[in-house]
């Protein structure tokens, strides 16, 4: 089993539709989790710590169910800009504490 | 306030040569992290170092990779007698806690011809 876990897409949407992305991660020690954004070719963005309590930042909701493992993105009222890859990010824990990255979900926002 | 600083922006090398990329992390970050991205493929966890120390190397290659970070200067990835198999891109992030996000560089793009 992968140890962080994205359906690659692409998702194709229109401009102002609501996307959701989900995630699953292997490790139940982790302890930190986030969603940082790649556009082509460059570096990944830090996007958005994700709490146990569910955060929001704007039109950027996340959700973390520790149980189950899973994290979600959900994007409201999206836009071209939006267009870009999303990766689900978890802490490994222990010691080290490295960050394991999902191989990413495509978003593509049509006009 | 610069943010992580990576050169070169693109290297290109020689099948055999020496690749060399550097790496300063964010003014008062200590953790340095470098990931490897495949084209087409994910970012994959190399080494993890704190000044002077190699923290955890788990993701480097056994041979012809290693890193370093010295008490004064960058921290450096050499990749000795390069192949094509090394073309990727190569990112390094920063941290002030082991337990935050990361904040990364824009990379370094190897070629091997």
């Amino acid at each position: 089993r992968k140890e962080v876990e994205q359906d690659p897409g692409p998702f194709n949407v229109p401009e102002g539709a609501t996307v959701a992305f989900n995630c699953t991660y292997s490790n139940s020690a982790s302890q930190s989790f986030f969603w940082y954004r790649q556009d082509c070719r460059k570096e990944p963005k830090l996007l958005m710590s994700v709490y146990s309590s569910g955060n929001e930042d704007g039109r950027f909701t996340a959700q973390l169910n520790r149980a189950s493992q899973y994290i979600s993105l959900l994007i409201r009222d999206s836009k071209l800009s939006d267009s870009a890859t999303y990766l689900c990010v978890v802490n490994y824990g222990g010691a080290t504490n490295k960050l394991i990255f999902g191989t990413g979900t495509l978003l593509a926002v049509q006009p | 306030n610069a943010g992580v600083m990576q050169n070169p922006r693109h290297l290109v090398r020689r099948r055999g040569q020496e690749a060399r990329l550097r790496c300063s992390p964010m003014k008062g970050h200590s953790h340095v992290y470098w990931y490897r991205q495949l084209p087409e493929e994910g970012l994959k966890f190399m080494v993890y170092l704190q000044k002077e120390n190699i923290i955890d190397e788990s993701g480097m290659p056994k041979e012809r990779f290693s890193a370093e970070f010295p008490k004064e200067g960058p921290s450096i990835l050499r990749i000795q007698q390069v192949v094509r198999g090394d073309s990727a891109a190569y990112f390094c992030a920063s941290s002030v806690d082991r337990l935050e996000g990361y904040t990364f560089g824009s990379g370094t793009r190897l070629t091997v011809v």
